[in-house]
């Protein structure tokens, strides 16, 4: 059974602090990992990928992947109100295949 | 550019009916994925098709059945409705290993 597990949470931070969202993953074969957004009663919408061991930032976002402990997490800073949502992470294996995803941490940011 | 493209927005169906949902991909996407999302839940992988061929498939009867057309739109087609499958359905299509888009999604509601 391929799981990806997450906190649900929510996580509630300060505006302007940093949001970290871990999520970790039982399926080896796993070989890229999603982060999206989903605000209430919307689609997912995607933050941002990554596949090689390490950290990957994209503006205020940075997703960091750990292969040998099946970890993955993303750091927001600078949250800002907005950024309260479900985040979705999810893996996948090498081509385009299917993506088994978690259930998802609501973040939720203070003013 | 349009993205993903469903309809319709929102369904109500009686058990043991059928339903048909609709999937557009975004221009230059060949890789059409269906997913049900529960609430609360992260969303599940139903099929995948490419190319005209179901790809691949998730845990999901045979009650759930697609195509995929030469213009590479796609219909999810669920046969004897039942209560549990009252959930928001999502379409993502994919050209290359990089994330799924995905679209706003068919709520359905069987009563």
């Amino acid at each position: 059974q391929k799981e990806v597990e997450q906190n649900s949470g929510p996580l509630s931070v300060p505006e302007g602090a940093i949001a970290s969202l871990n999520c970790t993953y039982s399926d080896r074969g796993s070989q890229s990992f999603f982060w999206y957004r989903q605000y209430s009663g919307k689609s997912p919408e995607l933050i941002m990928f990554i596949y090689s061991n390490g950290d990957k930032e994209d503006g205020r976002f940075t997703a960091q992947l750990n292969k040998a402990s099946q970890y993955v997490s993303l750091l927001i800073r600078d949250s800002q109100p907005s950024d309260s949502a479900t985040y979705l992470c999810a893996g996948g294996d090498t081509g385009r295949r299917a993506l088994t995803f978690g259930s998802g941490t609501r973040l939720q940011v203070q003013p | 550019d349009a993205g993903v493209t469903q309809s319709p927005t929102h369904l109500i169906k009686t058990r043991g009916q059928q339903v048909t949902l609709r999937c557009s991909p975004k221009s230059g996407h060949d890789t059409v994925s269906w997913y049900q999302q529960a609430l609360g839940q992260g969303p599940q992988f139903i099929f995948q098709y490419y190319e005209e061929e179901e790809r691949q498939r998730g845990n999901f009867p045979d009650r759930f059945s697609g195509h995929q057309f030469p213009n590479y739109s796609s219909e999810l087609n669920v046969n004897a409705l039942l209560l549990g499958d009252s959930a928001l359905y999502l379409c993502a299509s994919s050209a290359q290993p990089g994330g799924y888009t995905f679209g706003s999604g068919t709520r359905l509601t069987v009563v």
